[in-house]
């Protein structure tokens, strides 16, 4: 089963333009994740943030975690055509053991 | 930098056939993870170890699928036999310690085609 839903499924823009994707998950977390596909790839962690944080930032990269409406979302500010990947949120559950819980993804082309 | 390695990259075999995978995970690692992504999907969670013990096998069809960490290093994914709804990536991940509190290291993943 998926907990997290991520909008939109597909995102086109041009370099240099911001980039915003959403998650929205459903049960109570301990944190959640971020983590970028490249076409045919296996995931790379972007970022990680902890239900007590609301904001976080890395490099171009700004994440908000709002537990109270259980959404996050994904800044990438001025994006390149490297950005050009898909993007999923993970969601980790206050169980202790318990593995993350993958979304569907958000399809991010940026075009030159 | 220490990767997570997965061989073979890619497999076309056909239905009724055996297939096996395998994954090297970072050195000092744990927790290891085989994930099954679906074209379009986000990846989903077959089996988790923690060393060489099984913590979470839930999601693994054990009718056809048995996957292995003899030594708590490398591990093994098989099907057998392999079905056309089989066809997808099979990714490895793994990190220091279990469950979804940490960062995970994923391999390039295993392309499994089955005609």
């Amino acid at each position: 089963s998926q907990q997290g839903e991520e909008d939109p499924q597909a995102l086109s823009i041009q370099e240099g333009e911001n980039a915003t994707m959403n998650c929205s998950y459903k049960t109570s977390i301990n944190n959640l994740q971020w983590y970028r596909q490249n076409s045919g790839r296996g995931l790379v962690h972007l970022i990680l943030i902890r239900s007590n944080e609301r904001e976080k930032h890395s490099g171009r990269l700004r994440v908000t975690l709002d537990t109270s409406k259980k959404s996050s979302s994904l800044l990438i500010t001025a994006s390149r055509a490297a950005d050009t990947a898909s993007y999923f949120c993970a969601t980790a559950v206050n169980q202790a053991g318990t593995a993350l819980i993958f979304g569907k993804g958000t399809t991010l082309s940026v075009s030159s | 930098e220490a990767e997570v390695a997965q061989s073979p990259r890619y497999k076309i075999t056909e239905k009724s056939q055996a297939v096996a995978f395998w994954c090297d995970p970072i050195s000092g690692h744990a927790t290891l993870y085989w994930y099954r992504q679906i074209l379009g999907q986000g990846p989903e969670l077959l089996v988790q170890f923690q060393d060489e013990s099984v913590v979470d096998d839930s999601q693994l069809p054990k009718d056809r699928f048995s996957a292995e960490r003899l030594k708590g290093v490398d591990s093994t994914l098989k099907i057998q036999p392999a079905e056309l709804g089989d066809s997808a990536m099979y990714l490895c991940a793994s990190s220091p310690r279990t469950g979804g509190w940490n960062e995970q290291f994923f391999g390039p993943g295993t392309r499994l085609t089955v005609l």
